[in-house]
């Protein structure tokens, strides 16, 4: 089956400075890669996602980036306020039929 | 707030007790999902359910069962819980086939003393 890995587990950096999560998956066959961003109280929400046939999505100041032959995705934060501050989840799938497999999460901290 | 509504928000119960979680979703999904979320495994799928049926069981104890009414409503009957199921249960949904991802609720977060 599919296995997601995701680096780093915690990122702490100065607010208006980016961050970079990055996640490399197993399964050549994944179509699929959302993002899931988790406040404290609150469950996991989808802020973005991308298929294996776009390389980059851009949504105001997040953006992931994907390259299929190495088999890794990441998530690009820049100019990072107090309220990026939560628990980002990347995840893979096959199709749309599959589960999604869930990387290990990364605690991004923005210090104002 | 989402379209996933859990309740309660927070339970403690007892290693003898019975209770439930309730989850409702109001996006006119077709699939279900219970997800357990704990600091030694963030996310931890459960059960699944497409159009009301039961397709996924990844291995749970059956100290917990699930019930599934209908498209829009979704249950965790808990019973005889051990300390070590104390974690965040999160409800999610999806239209299954579409390709989009899950939507969650806020969680349920359980203590079992």
């Amino acid at each position: 089956g599919e296995n997601v890995e995701q680096h780093p587990s915690t990122l702490s950096v100065q607010e208006g400075d980016s961050a970079v999560i990055k996640c490399t998956y197993s399964d050549s066959a994944s179509n699929y890669f959302p993002w899931y961003k988790q406040e404290l109280g609150k469950g996991p929400q989808l802020i973005i996602d991308i298929r294996s046939n776009v390389g980059e999505k851009k949504d105001q100041r997040i953006a992931v980036t994907l390259n299929k032959t190495a088999k890794h995705f990441s998530l690009h934060i820049t100019e990072t306020q107090p309220e990026d501050s939560a628990v980002y989840f990347c995840a893979a799938r096959r199709d749309a039929g599959n589960m999604l497999t869930f990387g290990g999460g990364t605690r991004l901290m923005v210090k104002p | 707030e989402t379209g996933v509504t859990q309740t309660p928000r927070h339970l403690v119960m007892g290693m003898t007790n019975k209770k439930s979680l309730k989850c409702e979703q109001h996006l006119g999904h077709n699939a279900m999902y219970w997800y357990k979320q704990s600091a030694k495994k963030p996310l931890e799928l459960m059960f699944v359910y497409n159009f009301k049926e039961q397709t996924e069981n990844n291995s749970v104890p059956s100290r917990f069962s699930p019930e599934c009414p209908n498209s829009s409503h979704l249950f965790l009957h808990l019973h005889t819980l051990q300390p070590e199921d104390s974690a965040l249960y999160l409800c999610a949904s999806s239209q299954f086939g579409t390709g989009r991802g899950l939507f969650f609720g806020s969680g349920t977060q359980l203590s079992v003393l």
